[in-house]
């Protein structure tokens, strides 16, 4: 069984504040991570697949790294906004199929 | 380009009956997995379809099947349902690997909330 853990479970912040979560998976039979962002009656929707080492996506606001050798990566919001709430999931692939290992997510709610 | 499709959005079953549920993934896409949203457990990966081949599965009970057609959309039956099968059933479709061989993101349908009663 894969274990994927994402902390903190939840987050409040205030507008305007720059925050962070982790995502933890095993660091053998690496293949992918991928980030997801699900907000309340939406589908989940994708931010960023990462594959390598030392990988640093950005998207906007939204940007994360990779470290698959010790099994980790980060997902940094940079000044909050009220439309970043949402529950942050990452995902853990280790194979060729799309067979994807989710963690319990991180939920973010923003205050205006 | 149109989404992912599931259908029906919203199902109630009766404990023992079966029930089917579908996809359509993004045209273009072969690759299509399901999973299984319930509280307590988060996204559970059910399985994935490639080419009409089932290419990976997660940890079901038989009770839990499914299918791909020549157009890549899918299916996903399960037979005898019991009250634990209440869950929101998510299909995300593919476009499998890029010519490099690795992952693309998965796009995701609205789901399928069953309630079993």
């Amino acid at each position: 069984i894969l274990n994927v853990e994402q902390s903190p479970q939840s987050l409040h912040v205030q507008e305007g504040d720059s925050t962070n979560f982790t995502c933890s998976f095993p660091s053998s039979n690496f293949y992918a991570l991928h980030w997801y962002r699900w907000e309340t009656a939406k589908s989940p929707e994708a931010l960023f697949v990462m594959t390598l080492n030392g990988d640093e996506k950005k998207k906007g606001r939204i940007s994360a790294t990779l470290n698959t050798k010790e099994g980790y990566s980060y997902l940094y919001i940079k000044g909050s906004q009220p439309e970043d709430s949402a529950t942050y999931l990452c995902a853990f692939n280790n194979n060729a199929g799309n067979m994807l290992t989710f963690g319990g997510g991180t939920r973010l709610m923003v205050k205006p | 380009k149109a989404g992912v499709t599931q259908t029906p959005r919203y199902l109630i079953k009766t404990r023992g009956q079966q029930v089917t549920l579908s996809c359509s993934p993004i045209s273009g896409h072969r690759s299509v997995s399901w999973y299984q949203q319930t509280p307590g457990q988060g996204l559970q990966f059910l399985f994935e379809y490639f080419s009409e081949t089932q290419r990976n599965k997660g940890n079901f009970p038989g009770r839990f099947s499914g299918r791909q057609f020549s157009n890549s959309r899918s299916e996903m039956n399960v037979s005898t349902l019991e009250l634990g099968d209440s869950a929101l059933y998510l299909c995300a479709s593919s476009l499998g690997l890029t010519l490099t061989g690795r992952n693309t993101e998965a796009f995701f349908g609205q789901g399928t909330r069953l309630t079993v009663v």
